[in-house]
């Protein structure tokens, strides 16, 4: 069954390191999300993608932080140098809207990060 | 500033009853709002959205209004069962914005049997 599949589902890496997150959208899907989940502050949009092309990501640190889709079938999250504050669940989610059509959003499982 | 907002405090309520959510939102213009379910160590679930256009949307024992001029959502689940007990979460989609869906923190509810 068609699924957003993120991987690695747990990390744990010491401070400075560089953390790769990868989300697979479901299949025909041409919209992705990127969010961040804490207790604090919720889910908060990061980037989100459409047709490949990155529509926004201000709200993601950019001296850290990219985003980017190098095919249809994969969207990658990057933090380098990372800090213990990125320490949170990241979120992919995909859908298939547009202007004009409503669309859900489907979310993976989520891939939590701990930063030592 | 924009802020979406949802009651912070844990929703409480017996077996049975009608748990009642809110979202109230302020310096958005969304096209739709969508509610979502998330249960604890997994990703939001879809549950029902609704257009900016509509007043009111059912779905089976859900039921959500949309409110422009007050700038305010409720979710009623009716005849709630303890495994209803999740994060309720609120989000907005802005067109004008290029399709950007927007959450609340999320309402915990908890339903007692």
């Amino acid at each position: 069954d068609a699924r957003v599949t993120q991987t690695p589902r747990h990390k744990v890496t010491e401070m400075g390191q560089e953390v790769t997150m990868r989300c697979q959208p479901i299949l025909g899907h041409n919209t992705v999300f990127w969010y961040r989940q804490t207790m604090m502050q919720g889910l908060e949009l990061l980037a989100y993608f459409r047709n490949r092309a990155p529509l926004d990501d201000s709200g993601m640190p950019k001296d850290r932080f990219s985003a980017e889709m190098p095919d249809a079938t994969l969207a990658t999250l990057k933090i380098q140098p990372s800090e213990p504050r990125d320490s949170a669940v990241y979120f992919c989610a995909s859908g298939a809207g547009t202007l004009l059509l409503e669309a859900e959003a489907f979310f993976g499982q989520g891939t939590r990060l701990t930063v030592v | 500033s924009q802020k979406i907002e949802q009651n912070s405090e844990a929703l409480n309520i017996q077996e049975g009853k009608t748990a009642t959510l809110t979202c109230n939102y302020t310096n958005y213009s969304p096209a739709y709002l969508q509610w979502y379910r998330q249960d604890p160590g997994r990703g939001p679930v879809f549950l029902l959205l609704i257009r900016e256009n509509e007043k009111e949307k059912r779905k089976e024992r859900l039921k959500v209004t949309f409110d422009t001029t007050l700038k305010q959502s409720l979710f009623h689940i009716t005849a709630s069962q303890p495994a209803d007990s999740a994060t309720y979460l609120c989000a907005l989609l802005i067109y004008n914005q290029g399709g950007k869906l927007i959450f609340g923190q999320g309402t915990e509810l908890s339903v007692k049997p």
